[in-house]
């Protein structure tokens, strides 16, 4: 499995803001990715976090709404910029892994974020 | 485009009996990743278990099971022997096992599962 730590695990955040969050992988990994999960809903790809070059953005999301950082293997960072109420969710950092069972994605604990 | 159904927004067992949940999928591709996530109130997503689609057997994970059918399209988990601990919401997920995609896991709308004691 993976060792994947998100800071904040929680924080209200005042509308017009930015926030960003902080996820750290205890060992060296190709692929991370960034999640979202709005209030009661499944969780939609926000961007792959790619080392050394920009984010891959998913439809729907810019990076200048969502800029992302990745300087290294084990790092990378999701800002929430310029926040409403709809920015309200679960912001939940994860990655890829081959183990023994082959590829699998594992996320850390999330970023419970509300928007007032 | 891929799209994952779970057609059972709520279940509910009692302690040690089993129970199934469902999850069906669309693809044209061959070769791709089933999962079930587990996300107790805690909201951490947790691993259940995990296929490969171009293997045969089910997957297994103690008291976990999978019933796979890939004709049908089909991805359902068995838990047996349900304790309280296994109340929580239950996601179904694929992922392509190649190219650009990998990494971009598709989810259903999750099963909300309380197990009663």
């Amino acid at each position: 499995s993976a060792v994947i730590s998100q800071k904040p695990s929680r924080d209200i955040c005042q509308r017009g803001t930015s926030l960003t969050i902080q996820c750290q992988v205890d060992s060296q990994v190709t692929m991370m990715f960034w999640y979202r999960q709005q209030p009661g809903q499944s969780l939609t790809l926000i961007a792959t976090a790619n080392q050394g070059s920009e984010a891959t953005y998913e439809s729907g999301f810019v990076i200048d709404k969502f800029p992302i950082s990745r300087p290294n293997l084990t790092f990378s960072t999701l800002t929430v910029s310029n926040m409403s109420p709809e920015d309200s969710s679960i912001y939940l950092c994860s990655v890829g892994r081959d183990g023994k069972l082959g590829n699998t994605i594992y996320f850390g604990e999330g970023s419970w974020l509300t928007v007032v | 485009a891929q799209t994952v159904t779970q057609s059972q927004p709520e279940m509910s067992v009692q302690e040690a009996e089993t129970v199934t949940l469902s999850c069906t999928y669309d693809t044209s591709e061959n070769n791709y990743y089933l999962f079930w996530y587990k996300q107790p109130p805690s909201r951490q997503m947790i691993l259940v278990i995990r296929q490969e689609a171009y293997k045969q057997q089910n997957a297994t994970e103690n008291r976990f099971s999978v019933n796979f059918q890939k004709a049908a399209k089909s991805f359902s988990l068995k838990i047996s022997d349900s304790q309280l601990g296994d109340t929580a919401m239950y996601f179904c997920a694929f992922m392509t096992r190649y190219g650009g995609s990998q990494g971009n896991l598709i989810f259903g709308k999750g099963t909300k599962l309380s197990v009663k004691p």
